[in-house]
């Protein structure tokens, strides 16, 4: 049982090149999210999405984009690379039926834009 | 607007001892306040949970404890041992907002053999 997977683990950037960052889960979950570590910050909420179809903007949204073309997959885009978006990305998934909310992660991208 | 503090920042201790991390917040629409242990190059995973209708709750030796009224939940981490030096993150989620987690700012605890 993979759980959720994201690709790449590591990748540079240069300043102005786009990426995307896959995440996919075997869950069946509904719920998947898109969270951004720096030190000291803990994780900020990108984007979020409910359901397939769906997404919604977090805490810190600027300069990324998100679709959710099937349920079980969630990919974020950042279309123009900015060294203020070097960190760290998790993507989670989380059931929405369930009362107690666990969110499961994925191992992380390491992203740094030079 | 950080709506979840947590103290302190990082945190030594030693073997046999009693770990003690506590996070405040402010959004009385909370409902679930779960704590995340996070070891280096790893996600985040789930420790342990509560919900505001109990005051405390303890798995093993991790213990949290919860004060609806001064708005602030602790996690204690009994009898702590090198293998729980990690980064702690306490958070919280309401049951309105797509169940979105808040993080705290995370505490690095040490574990001193």
């Amino acid at each position: 049982n993979a759980g959720v997977t994201q690709t790449p683990k590591f990748r540079v950037l240069k300043t102005g090149q786009s990426m995307t960052l896959l995440c996919a889960q075997d869950m069946n979950h509904e719920y998947m999210y898109w969270y951004r570590q720096d030190p000291g910050m803990g994780l900020r909420l990108i984007h979020y999405s409910v359901g397939e179809g769906t997404t919604a903007k977090g805490e810190v949204p600027d300069g990324y984009n998100v679709s959710r073309l099937k349920k079980q997959n969630f990919l974020l885009g950042l279309e123009s690379a900015a060294p203020s978006q070097t960190s760290v990305y998790f993507c989670a998934s989380s059931f929405s039926r369930s009362l107690n909310t666990e969110a499961f992660f994925g191992q992380g991208t390491r992203l740094t834009v030079v | 607007q950080q709506q979840v503090k947590q103290s302190p920042q990082s945190l030594i201790v030693q073997k046999g001892g009693i770990s003690i991390i506590n996070c405040a917040y402010e959004n009385t629409a909370f409902d679930y306040f779960p704590w995340y242990q996070q070891f280096p190059g790893k996600g985040p995973a789930l420790l342990i949970a509560i919900r505001p209708d109990v005051s405390e709750k303890k798995e093993g030796r991790f213990t949290i404890s919860f004060n609806k009224s001064a708005k602030q939940f602790s996690l204690h981490i009994m009898d702590s041992q090198p293998g729980d030096s990690a980064t702690y993150f306490c958070a919280a989620a309401s049951s309105g907002s797509a169940r979105q987690l808040t993080f705290g700012s995370g505490t690095q605890l040490t574990v001193l053999p």
